[in-house]
């Protein structure tokens, strides 16, 4: 399977983004999404894990969640500063594979 | 504090071989599946293999399969990732990454910085 993501997002600082990350085979909720960020030139932290956890240390900014008709993971940030300007990679598994999507470039201006 | 270090990267003749290291520290060692992860230059990421806590089971991506070996050392809390036959398309920073209890071998908590390794005659 596959998960498509928009290859970039832009928004302003303090205001909300969010990042959609798609399945194109199997159900999105049958197995758990997690999300990266890669800041420029960087290596990566997890911000979302097991769809909706936010690991210690990553704010409460950032949030994930499932939709299923829509066959989607989501990530949100609210609150944007120019810190979260980065890379954000979703991922998933099945009983074969390990997928992350293509990655989508957040800019914050 | 998780920390993971990768060492063992470098430029390599197409043909070559080269064994990546991860040394660990901060947690537990033997109780956490690991993992590699690869990101070619300007590229997304590709999981490449995983190894279960105690070692005794592995998965690798399929465009792997028969030329890289995952194996980790509990006692010296040490992972490893041998890469044999290089390509150009092997050029890539290798990251370690371990995975959590919750869903060893399936998803990732903490990355190391990553080791390039570059593939070119």
């Amino acid at each position: 399977f596959m998960l498509t993501q928009p290859h970039s997002v832009s928004e302003s600082p303090g205001m909300t983004v969010t990042i959609s990350c798609t399945r194109s085979s199997g159900s999105i909720d049958s197995n758990y999404v997690q999300w990266y960020q890669q800041r420029p030139g960087t290596s990566l932290i997890t911000v979302i894990y097991e769809d909706h956890q936010r690991p210690s240390g990553v704010p409460d900014r950032f949030s994930g969640s499932i939709d299923s008709p829509s066959n989607s993971a989501s990530l949100t940030i609210s609150g944007l500063r120019t810190e979260d300007e980065a890379d954000y990679y979703c991922q998933s598994y099945d009983g074969t594979s390990r997928v992350f999507g293509g990655g989508t470039r957040l800019t914050v201006l | 504090e998780v920390h993971l270090l990768e060492s063992g990267g470098g430029l390599v003749q197409p043909g070559g071989s080269l064994r990546l290291s991860c040394a660990c520290s901060g947690f537990t060692f033997n109780n956490h599946a690991m993992n590699w992860v690869r990101q070619a230059p300007g590229k997304g990421l590709e999981w490449v293999a995983s190894i279960s806590a105690s070692g005794g089971r592995t998965h690798l991506a399929d465009p792997v399969k028969g030329r890289f070996t995952i194996s980790r050392d509990n006692s010296n809390h040490t992972l490893f990732l041998q890469i044999n036959n290089l390509t150009a398309e092997d050029t890539a920073i290798y990251f370690c990454a371990q995975s959590p209890p919750s869903s060893p071998m399936l998803t990732l908590a903490f990355w190391g910085q990553g080791s390039l390794v570059t593939v070119s005659p």
